[in-house]
């Protein structure tokens, strides 16, 4: 079983859909979350960060982590054409005492005008 | 106010070559992690480095590839005699304090192709 398992897509959606990302992880261990978002041929970019359960929202973007569950999620609402991107969860123990992340593969979405 | 800059954006290399991907932190930005994405694959850790100090190399290939970062000057990842699974973005990513739970912010990396 991989460490993070992220459905890679793509996700096609039409402008203006509520868009829905998820990631699941095996490492108890894992505190902080993370959702980067990377255009193609670009380096990722932090988009949310959180280290609670619960929810986190920023403009149109929604993280939720159930760490009950192992399951994290990023919504995006009323989702536009630049949001098509590749959407990469990631995490990170405090055990390290640094911060490498742990990535999923990524999911890919489409954002159709 | 620049981010993390990688060059170069491009490299290509033959079979048997040198590749030197070089990164420059964000300024007040100490501390620098390199990581690859494979084709398919997610972003792996490779290492992270302070300056003139290796950390965590625990995601480097035990023979060819090294890493550094000098006092002075941008961090650079060494792959000596490239080969064709070498092929891949390598990204480079820098933090100010090197703490559990900082924020990572990554260059736009180097597209390493091995022919």
């Amino acid at each position: 079983q991989k460490e993070v398992e992220q459905d890679p897509g793509p996700l096609s959606v039409p402008e203006g859909a509520i868009v829905s990302l998820n990631c699941t992880y095996s490492n108890s261990a894992f505190q902080y979350f993370m959702w980067y978002r990377q255009y193609s041929r670009k380096g990722p970019e932090l988009l949310m960060y959180t280290y609670s359960s619960g929810n986190k929202e920023d403009g149109r973007f929604t993280a939720q982590v159930d760490k009950s569950s192992k399951y994290i999620s990023l919504f995006i609402r009323d989702s536009q054409p630049s949001d098509s991107a590749t959407y990469l969860c990631a995490m990170s123990s405090m055990n390290s005492g640094y911060s490498t992340l742990t990535f999923g593969k990524g999911t890919m979405l489409l954002v159709s005008p | 106010n620049a981010g993390v800059m990688q060059n170069p954006r491009h490299l290509v290399r033959r079979r048997g070559q040198e590749a030197r991907l070089r990164c420059s932190p964000m300024k007040g930005h100490s501390h620098v992690y390199w990581y690859r994405q494979l084709p398919e694959e997610g972003l792996k850790f490779m290492v992270y480095l302070q300056k003139e100090n290796i950390i965590d190399e625990s995601g480097m290939p035990k023979e060819r590839f090294s890493a550094e970062f000098p006092k002075e000057g941008p961090s650079i990842l060494r792959i000596q005699q490239v080969v064709r699974g070498d092929s891949a973005a390598y990204f480079c990513a820098s933090s100010p304090g090197g703490i559990t739970n900082e924020k990572l912010f990554f260059g736009s990396g180097t597209q390493l192709s091995v022919l």
